[in-house]
């Protein structure tokens, strides 16, 4: 199956730690997108990827989270200085056309405590 | 974004149709219908979407108000593995999903 994966599944981290996570979308899917889903909530957009460019963020995005998707493969999110109010599941997913079906991964749950 | 209002829950016998409906009254002339599912501790999953007809794929039907300020998912035959929370979201070319808090459908044996 070469569907989207990410890594860590789980991440318990101590408040004000830096956290990375990544994600590795179907091959040749050239749109990548990241989202945050908390308890009870559906997924919020958070930004998305052609290729290497990153092309909307969304306001959700402060300052200390930061993505990147080097050679347009994989992707990795970072955030800095993790606060309480981060704990959520990280989904990421992928899609080959504009506007297209996205293909989510499993999601990274994180846990600040 | 269209603005999109579903039941927060709806219960189904086990092997008996479901439908699952869904308002968008401010739905653009250019959204598709796009419907996702989540699965217990996993990411979204494509169901089926249209823009005016109904439309069929092996997971399920989409019925379309012909006005399309409204549309409804159909399971034809529920069973245990189709229990998830069902997003209804009016979609086109700006490229984000963006997922309501659904209907969480629970299956009864």
């Amino acid at each position: 199956d070469t569907g989207v994966s990410q890594n860590p599944r789980h991440k318990i981290t101590k408040r004000g730690q830096n956290v990375t996570f990544r994600c590795d979308p179907i091959s040749e899917h050239n749109r990548l997108y990241w989202y945050r889903q908390t308890l009870g909530q559906g997924p919020e957009f958070l930004t998305y990827f052609q290729n290497e460019a990153q092309l909307e963020k969304s306001r959700l995005l402060s300052d200390r989270f930061s993505a990147e998707r080097p050679k347009g493969s994989f992707s990795t999110l970072e955030i800095q200085r993790t606060e309480q109010g981060d704990s959520a599941m990280y989904l990421c997913a992928s899609s080959l056309l504009a506007a297209g079906t996205q293909y989510f991964g499993p999601g990274t749950r994180l846990l600040v405590l | 974004d269209a603005k999109t209002t579903q039941p927060n829950s709806m219960e189904s016998n086990e092997e008996e149709p479901v439908h699952l409906p869904c308002n968008h009254s401010t739905i653009s002339g250019t959204d598709y219908i796009h419907w996702y599912r989540q699965l217990p501790s996993q990411g979204p999953e494509y169901v089926i979407h249209g823009l005016t007809s109904n439309v069929n794929n092996r997971m399920a039907s989409l019925a379309i108000a012909e006005d399309r300020k409204s549309s409804t998912l159909i399971l034809h035959r529920a069973t245990l593995r189709d229990a998830a929370v069902y997003y209804c979201i009016p979609y086109f070319g700006n490229e984000k999903l963006t997922f309501g808090t659904g209907t969480r459908l629970t299956i009864i044996p």
